[in-house]
């Protein structure tokens, strides 16, 4: 079975313009979360989907958001990026009644210049 | 608040054990976890332990306490492929809930 896959992996941006990461999960999870990674911080919880619908948030400005489709793909939008928004961006998957175990992608490093 | 700690680096000897510590202390408790995350890579699943007491899996265990908000990752036999960030993570109410990730202990592996 594959994994999470995450597109792109590498990306490098100005300070000001947007950026939309993709996200898709294993075959048969439902539920996606996605992370932000940055040394000082570690992993902090972005915000979660289940079938379509936003189900957790996470404390994040409104500057980032995201949305989920009908296959659970999903998807990642940061508007108006900052240099501090430079992090590795997690995706992870879990099946709808496994409440245990997530999944991890790869990431998808931004850098902000 | 929600809060996790961890050592922030640790070194131990080829073919050595070595035991990360965790401590928690969060709004609720429903599982706690352990994921090892080699650099420039995903974090992958190690354990997870919901009930007190320790969970084996090959070089690995896992020990939970609950009333002390404490957890233990032990890594016996060490080998040098496992130099890596170990990250420690609550989930915190039943549900399919976010984890609430420790910083990791980046742990190096030498001869």
């Amino acid at each position: 079975k594959a994994g999470v896959t995450q597109t792109p992996r590498y990306l490098i941006k100005t300070r000001g313009q947007q950026v939309t990461l993709s996200c898709s999960p294993i075959s048969g999870h439902r539920s996606v979360s996605w992370y932000q990674q940055t040394p000082g911080q570690g992993l902090q919880f972005l915000f979660e989907y289940f079938s379509e619908t936003q189900r957790n948030k996470g404390n994040f400005p409104g500057r980032f958001s995201g949305r989920q489709f009908s296959n659970s793909r999903s998807e990642m939008n940061v508007s108006t990026l900052e240099l501090g928004d430079s992090a590795l961006y997690l995706c992870a998957s879990s099946r709808v009644s496994d409440q245990e175990t997530q999944y991890f992608g790869p990431g998808t490093r931004l850098l902000v210049l | 608040g929600q809060n996790i700690d961890q050592p922030t680096e640790m070194t131990a000897t080829e073919g050595a054990i070595v035991q990360i510590n965790c401590t928690y202390q969060t709004s609720g408790f429903n599982g706690l976890f352990w994921y090892q995350q080699h650099a420039g890579e995903a974090p992958t699943f190690l354990s997870y332990n919901v009930l007190d007491g320790l969970e084996e899996t090959g070089r690995f265990s896992s020990f939970l306490s609950r009333s002390k908000g404490y957890s233990y990752l032990l890594l016996k036999e060490l080998q040098m492929k496992d130099s890596a960030s170990y990250l420690c993570a609550v989930r915190d109410r039943v549900g399919n809930t976010p984890l609430v990730f420790g910083k990791g202990t980046r742990l190096s592996v030498i001869a």
